[in-house]
């Protein structure tokens, strides 16, 4: 059981390319998220899904996309990249009733350290 | 709007003596309350949650919080920290139909 992992752990990148940031849970949950951290700044949610197929925004959802197309995966896209964007990514991952986001546990993966030069 | 303060962006400490991270809240309805933790270059892991029933609230490595209503506040503690708990502590809130809404976070600084 490796709970969520995330690749690749650290990526730099040229102003104006893309990327796609991984992110699998083996927990078969239903809820997915994608924080960025920012020093002092704590975590925003960029995206989320209540299921495969189903995404909506969060708080800082510019310069991304994302897909759910299996419970498993839930990709973050950057298609331009931006020196706005350098960051720590997270990915968590957590149970909820549908109908509406879930107040149980996240569980986090390990990150991903963006620098965008 | 949820939001959530964290007054002290760092917080140094001896071993072996108490600690108190402070983590206020505002909303207007009915709240859950979380407390993790980040260790160096890792993910963060939940330490204790209130969801509803007692107000003091256990969690994993001796940590403890105690939520009051009438403060809007659920501050952190633990009576004798080890050089292991120096990490990066984050209160979140969150309620039904809400997503969660994490502060800014507490860097616990244990010095021997």
């Amino acid at each position: 059981n490796a709970g969520v992992t995330q690749t690749p752990k650290f990526r730099i990148l040229k102003i104006g390319q893309s990327m796609t940031l991984q992110c699998t849970q083996d927990m078969n949950h239903n809820y997915m998220y994608w924080y960025r951290q920012d020093p002092g700044m704590g975590l925003k949610l960029i995206y989320y899904s209540v299921g495969a197929g189903i995404t909506d925004k969060g708080e800082v959802p510019n310069g991304y996309n994302v897909s759910r197309s299996t419970t498993e995966d839930f990709p973050l896209r950057l298609e331009l990249a931006a020196p706005s964007q350098t960051s720590v990514y997270f990915c968590a991952s957590s149970f909820g009733l549908a109908g509406g986001p879930t107040y149980n546990e996240q569980f986090f993966g390990p990150g991903t350290r963006l620098t965008v030069l | 709007a949820q939001s959530v303060t964290q007054l002290d962006s760092q917080v140094p400490v001896f071993e072996e003596a108490p600690v108190e991270l402070r983590c206020n809240y505002s909303s207007s309805v009915s709240v859950y309350l979380f407390w993790y933790v980040q260790y160096p270059n890792q993910g963060l892991q939940l330490l204790l949650k209130y969801l509803s029933g007692s107000t003091l609230v256990k969690g994993i490595n001796g940590f403890e919080a105690e939520f009051n209503k009438s403060q809007t506040s659920f501050h952190l503690r633990k009576p004798s920290v080890h050089i292991s708990d120096t990490a990066e502590y984050f209160c979140a809130v969150a309620n039904y139909g809400q997503n969660f809404v994490f502060g800014p976070g507490t860097r616990l600084s244990v010095l021997p």
